[in-house]
């Protein structure tokens, strides 16, 4: 019974690196979502994936941001340049149908430190 | 605007009862969750609620009035394990997918 698998679990890159950080939904989820959680905050919403189609990217912090579900499973979330300010945790959560009141299931995270 | 309030931290001792209270002003609303996040782990659901009223759920219970935009997390029997973040969540309208809008969350001590 696998949950929501994220990698790496930690990244460290220089300011101005480009990153990318990995999701795998559970098997057969339609809904994915990636939220980005600085220290002490809750999480921050940052795109909406139903199937592969990107519906909602209204999150996103800057043109820097970019994700993409191919093939409606894995999730890629990319950032380019980084910067100090993207220091924080990403999580991916998956819902197996979009329909409101559907429980959003998370993976653990990938912490990453921008120096 | 969007705005979710929830208390910082608190503090409890094994054994007792803790309420955990959010307030909410959302640009519609289609329900309310309560997450549990331990430190450096996965946010984990505990409850959800979009009618009026209580829900019981073992040792937890989650309370909503959606006409004072007000919610409560009530655990029971607190265990050392209790011990974490707690995260408040509503659904706005949203095109009829379950985005979810956080609160920044309340941290549990919990006490011997």
């Amino acid at each position: 019974g696998a949950g929501v698998s994220q990698s790496p679990r930690y990244k460290v890159a220089k300011r101005g690196q480009d990153v990318a950080l990995r999701c795998d939904p559970i098997s057969g989820h339609v809904s994915l979502f990636w939220y980005q959680q600085a220290l002490g905050q809750g999480p921050e919403f940052l795109t909406y994936f139903q199937n592969e189609a990107q519906l909602d990217k209204s999150g996103l912090p800057s043109d820097r941001f970019f994700a993409e579900r191919p093939e409606g499973s894995v999730s890629t979330l990319k950032i380019q340049r980084t910067q100090q300010e993207d220091s924080a945790v990403y999580l991916c959560a998956s819902s197996p149908s979009p329909g409101v009141g559907n429980i959003q299931y998370f993976g653990a995270g990938t912490r990453l430190s921008v120096l | 605007g969007q705005n979710i309030d929830q208390p910082t931290e608190m503090t409890a001792t094994e054994g007792a009862i803790v309420q955990i209270n959010c307030t909410y002003q959302t640009s519609g609303f289609n329900g309310l969750f309560w997450y549990q996040q331990h430190a450096g782990e996965a946010p984990t659901f505990l409850s959800y609620n979009v009618l009026d009223g209580l829900e019981e759920k073992g040792r937890f219970s989650s309370f909503l009035s959606r006409s004072k935009g007000y919610s409560y997390l009530l655990l029971k029997e607190l265990q050392m394990k209790d011990s974490a973040s707690y995260l408040c969540a509503v659904s706005p309208l949203s095109g009829g997918y379950n985005k979810l809008i956080f609160g920044a969350g309340t941290r549990l001590a919990v006490h011997p």
